[in-house]
């Protein structure tokens, strides 16, 4: 069956212009998760939402990222104004319930910003 | 705050044996789960195994066990019978409940392992 699937797969920005990462969650998942993950380290948690509630966004790290999930099946998360610091893969994952036990992700979107 | 270390940059294996790769974890929760996840260099996350506080046993999937000693915070990984295709990134999670019942993963740096012909 289908995974989870994130478009582009790679983007190069220059800095200062807007991006959007698009995540497709596996087909019926309620709970979706974004994480960033920089260069050598293991992924961060940034936001989570159930349905198209966005339920915790602790770990958005400025007020230049932003993410929905209007109709509660696909995300976009959008950074404004990129900023070098923004480089890495972004990760989208999803469960079939809040309490379910493994996160399945997608491929990831590296993003760079030059 | 719960913290995932892993002290083993890089590990190399000969083709057909075991490796064990490390994880130590810190949290003051009782009830906590760990999980270990593949990462191959096209970049998705694989889950391998989870492991529950209160799990009796330790877990075992396929080739892959985990070594569980909760006295002293560590859920090693155990690769038996290492194949080509175990070369990648391994990372040891921790999840963190979050509101409405959901839980996001705290992860360590990662090990990534080369597995030698």
């Amino acid at each position: 069956g289908a995974g989870v699937s994130q478009s582009p797969r790679y983007k190069v920005a220059k800095r200062g212009q807007d991006v959007a990462l698009r995540c497709d969650p596996i087909s019926g998942h309620v709970s979706l998760f974004w994480y960033q993950q920089a260069l050598g380290q293991g992924p961060e948690f940034l936001t989570y939402f159930q349905n198209e509630a966005q339920l915790d966004k602790s770990g958005l790290p400025s007020d230049r990222f932003f993410a929905e999930r209007p109709e509660g099946s696909v995300s976009t998360l959008k950074i404004q104004r990129t900023q070098q610091e923004d480089s890495a893969v972004y990760l989208c994952a999803s469960t079939t319930s809040p309490g379910s036990r493994v996160q399945y992700f997608g491929p990831g979107t590296r993003l760079t910003v030059t | 705050a719960q913290k995932i270390t892993q002290t083993q940059p890089g590990m190399f294996v000969q083709e057909k044996e075991a490796v064990t790769l490390d994880c130590t974890y810190d949290t003051s929760d009782p009830s906590y789960g760990l999980f270990w996840y593949k990462q191959p260099s096209s970049g998705e996350m694989i889950f391998l195994i989870y492991q529950g506080s209160y799990d009796q046993q330790n877990a075992t999937e396929g080739r892959y066990s985990l070594n569980f000693q909760k006295a002293r915070k560590s859920a090693n990984l155990v690769i038996s019978a290492s194949q080509l295709g175990d070369s990648a990134m391994y990372f040891c999670a921790m999840r963190e409940a979050l509101g409405a019942g959901s839980y996001q993963l705290t992860f360590g740096k990662g090990t990534k392992l080369s597995v030698i012909p």
